[in-house]
C-alpha cells in the first residue's frame, strides 16, 4: 500500500500524558499537512511541511504542540501534557507540487485521540 | 472564522434521484476547490475539483458548479446510489495560501 499512513489509529491516554503520532506521507510528495478534526466539524489546519521545512503553523497549535519532518520524509506530531479538550481525530495529508492546489491532498485514515 | 461554510448538516435522498450539495466561500483570493468524501474511521478521499476559471467540472455521476459572484459552489451526484452515503466536505484553496479551508460537511444518506 503506497497511500499515507498513520500510527497509531487510537490513542487512549490520560490528562497530562504526552502522546506522539507518526505520519508516513506518499514518497514522492513534499508536503505534508497535519489537520485536527472534531466531531460535526471539517478538518482545521494545523501545520504543513514543505520537505523538512515547517512553513506555517496555526493558532490552534499551542506551545504543547510540535511537529517534526526530519529528512523530509516522515512526520511525527507530539503533544505534551494532553487535555481533554485535544480529544480529536489528528490526520496527516500530503501532496505533491510546491502548490497544493494544484493537485488535491491525498489524507491518512487518522489516528484518533481519546483523553480521558 | 469560517472561511467555507456548508449550512446543510444533512441530506437524505431517493436512490437514483439527484443529490445536491451546496458550499459557500467568504474569501474573494480562493480560487481552487474541491470536494472530499469520507467515510467512518476513514481519512476523507478527493472527489472532483475545479478551478475558478471554470464554472463546471463534470466527472461521471458528479458535476461541480462554482459560481464566482455569489461564492458559493455545489456538488451534484445523478443518479444517486446507497453508496454515495457518507459525509462531504467542501475545501478551498488560494493563490497565495499554503493550505486548504474544509466546510463543516454534509452528511448525504441515499435510500435504497
Amino acid at each position: 500500500d503506497t497511500g499515507v499512513s498513520q500510527d497509531p489509529r487510537h490513542k487512549i491516554t490520560k490528562r497530562g500524558q504526552n502522546v506522539t503520532f507518526r505520519c508516513d506521507p506518499i514518497s514522492e510528495h513534499n508536503r505534508l499537512y497535519w489537520y485536527r478534526q472534531t466531531l460535526g466539524q471539517g478538518p482545521e489546519f494545523l501545520t504543513y511541511f514543505q520537505n523538512e521545512a515547517q512553513l506555517e503553523k496555526s493558532r490552534l497549535l499551542s506551545d504543547r504542540f510540535s511537529a517534526e519532518r526530519p529528512k523530509g520524509s516522515f512526520s511525527t506530531l507530539e503533544i505534551q501534557r494532553t487535555e481533554q479538550g485535544d480529544s480529536a481525530m489528528y490526520l496527516c495529508a500530503s501532496s505533491p507540487r510546491g502548490r497544493a492546489g494544484t493537485g488535491e491532498l491525498f489524507f491518512g485514515e487518522g489516528s484518533r485521540l481519546t483523553v480521558l | 472564522d469560517q472561511q467555507v461554510k456548508q449550512n446543510s448538516p444533512s441530506l437524505s435522498v431517493q436512490e437514483g434521484r439527484i443529490s445536491i450539495l451546496n458550499c459557500d466561500y467568504t474569501n474573494s483570493m480562493f480560487d481552487y476547490f474541491l470536494w472530499y468524501k469520507k467515510y467512518p474511521a476513514e481519512g476523507p478521499t478527493f472527489l472532483i475539483s475545479i478551478s475558478s476559471i471554470k464554472d463546471k467540472n463534470e466527472d461521471g455521476r458528479f458535476t461541480v458548479f462554482l459560481n464566482k459572484s455569489a461564492k458559493h459552489l455545489s456538488l451534484h451526484i445523478v443518479p444517486s446510489q446507497p453508496g454515495d452515503s457518507a459525509v462531504y466536505f467542501c475545501a478551498a484553496e488560494g493563490h497565495n495560501f499554503n493550505k486548504f479551508y474544509f466546510g463543516s460537511g454534509t452528511k448525504l444518506n441515499v435510500k435504497p
